[in-house]
């Protein structure tokens, strides 16, 4: 497909679990990035790659949120020990230019 | 606190009338400002953008308008169709900074275009 693909499109947890999601960008875009989306709320900034670099993790809310790129196309947003907290929509998206963004779908984490 | 605010969660309107959905901002940094709108299980939709050099685009039945003096921006939708219902999210990002263009979301508005 052309656009952007997120997978699993959902996940369910029990608290303490390891998760990890995956983002295929589009095939091209150098830019990835990763946002959380909690319910009510507008998406928030999470990480920033540029090809396999990760430029900017300063939205990270804790050390337990880990990403990758390791050869500049898919990426892996892992959360480790998951807490009821982490539950929201994980929203990746991927730009060849510093422009517009294009999102994928997103994954709905949901930790019990 | 909130960078980027959008005041009203919903707004309904009829079929053929203009919608208009508002945003404020609060970071002078921000030099571009999108429009996205996104539909339930779906991400985000990139709609229309302006750069603070200008103070309207225009793209087909959108036009979006930007105030700098008021750190407003402004989406018109001329004329509502019942497809365009959905959740309506402005966003902005500062091109000038050393950062990584990363996007500040408001909360969004839901618009419901009534037959």
């Amino acid at each position: 497909g052309a656009g952007v693909s997120q997978s699993p499109r959902y996940k369910v947890a029990k608290r303490g679990q390891d998760v990890a999601l995956r983002c295929d960008p589009i095939s091209g875009h150098v830019s990835l990035f990763w946002y959380q989306q909690a319910l009510g709320q507008g998406p928030e900034f999470l990480t920033y790659f540029q090809n396999e670099a990760q430029l900017d993790k300063s939205g990270l809310p804790s050390d337990r949120f880990f990403a990758e790129r390791p050869e500049g196309s898919v990426s892996t947003l892992k959360i480790q020990r998951t807490q009821q907290e982490d539950s929201a929509v994980y929203l990746c998206a991927s730009s060849f230019t510093s422009d517009e963004q294009f999102f994928g779908p997103g994954t709905r984490l949901t930790v019990l | 606190d909130q960078q980027v605010k959008q005041n009203s969660p919903s707004l309904s309107v009829q079929e053929g009338r203009i919608s208009i959905l508002n945003c404020d901002y609060t970071n002078s940094m921000f030099d571009y400002f999108l429009w996205y709108k996104k539909y339930p299980a779906e991400g985000p939709t990139f709609l229309i953008s302006i750069s603070s050099i200008k103070d309207k685009n225009e793209d087909g039945r959108f036009t979006v308008f930007l105030n700098k003096s008021a750190k407003h921006l402004s989406l018109h939708i001329v004329p509502s169709q019942p497809g365009d219902s959905a959740v309506y999210f402005c966003a902005a990002s500062a091109h000038s900074g050393a950062g990584s263009y990363q996007l500040t979301f408001g909360k969004g508005t839901k618009l419901s275009v009534i037959p």
